[in-house]
């Protein structure tokens, strides 16, 4: 069953502003991730947050981690036309190294 | 690069041919990873090898076989697929105890 679920489906904002993205999961988790994927490529790693973590920052992204509503947000500030990609959030539950992907978010950042 | 690399990049194939797919990564890690990606879906993950022994098989058919010879190397062979396999494979890596994985650029199948 899936388990990461993506919302918005589809993003589309001006350069300059920012997005906004979430993600709901079903089960327990050690940690969750994002991950930034451009047209046909492979999928780059973003963050990660833990479980016992709330909030993580990196340059311009910013996760949020709600265990107990078992969502996460990304939030991509001052969006820049080469952030246009799909973005997608995976679960990590146990240390087997097994990740579980969302569908994930396609962001348009139109210049 | 993220040190992953997949050939070939694109691949078409008759439903009766036989090609395998490569991953290689030079990342000094220890565990493996074969993903299909379709359009629309959430990524599938079809195979696991950690030290060089599958330890997960998604309920894959068959049709598509693993192979991974050390730990850095990692093949996937193809054989009578259906139109339906059509999709992104895509590899990834990781160190065993660790949950970020990195991914290869991925091969896009299509089959005939």
């Amino acid at each position: 069953s899936q388990q990461g679920e993506e919302d918005p489906q589809a993003l589309s904002i001006q350069e300059g502003e920012n997005a906004t993205m979430n993600c709901s999961y079903k089960t327990s988790i050690n940690n969750l991730q994002w991950y930034r994927q451009n047209s046909g490529r492979g999928l780059v790693h973003l963050i990660l947050i833990r479980s016992n973590e709330r909030e993580k920052h990196s340059g311009r992204l910013r996760v949020t981690l709600d265990t107990s509503k078992k969502s996460s947000s990304l939030l991509i500030t001052a969006s820049r036309a080469a952030d246009t990609a799909s973005y997608f959030c995976a679960t990590a539950g146990s240390n087997t190294g097994k990740l579980i992907f969302g569908q994930g978010t396609t962001l348009q950042v139109k210049p | 690069e993220t040190g992953v690399t997949q050939t070939p990049r694109h691949l078409v194939m008759g439903m009766t041919n036989k090609k395998s797919l490569k991953c290689e990564q030079h990342l000094g890690h220890n565990a493996m990873y074969w993903y299909k990606q379709s359009a629309k879906k959430p990524l599938e993950l079809m195979f696991v090898y950690n030290f060089k022994e599958q330890t997960e098989n998604n309920s894959v058919p068959s049709r598509f076989s693993p192979e991974c010879p050390n730990s850095s190397h990692l093949f996937l062979h193809l054989h009578t697929l259906q139109p339906e396999d059509s999709a992104l494979y895509l590899c990834a890596s990781s160190q065993t105890g660790t949950d970020t994985q990195y991914f290869g650029p991925g091969t896009r199948l299509t089959v005939l």
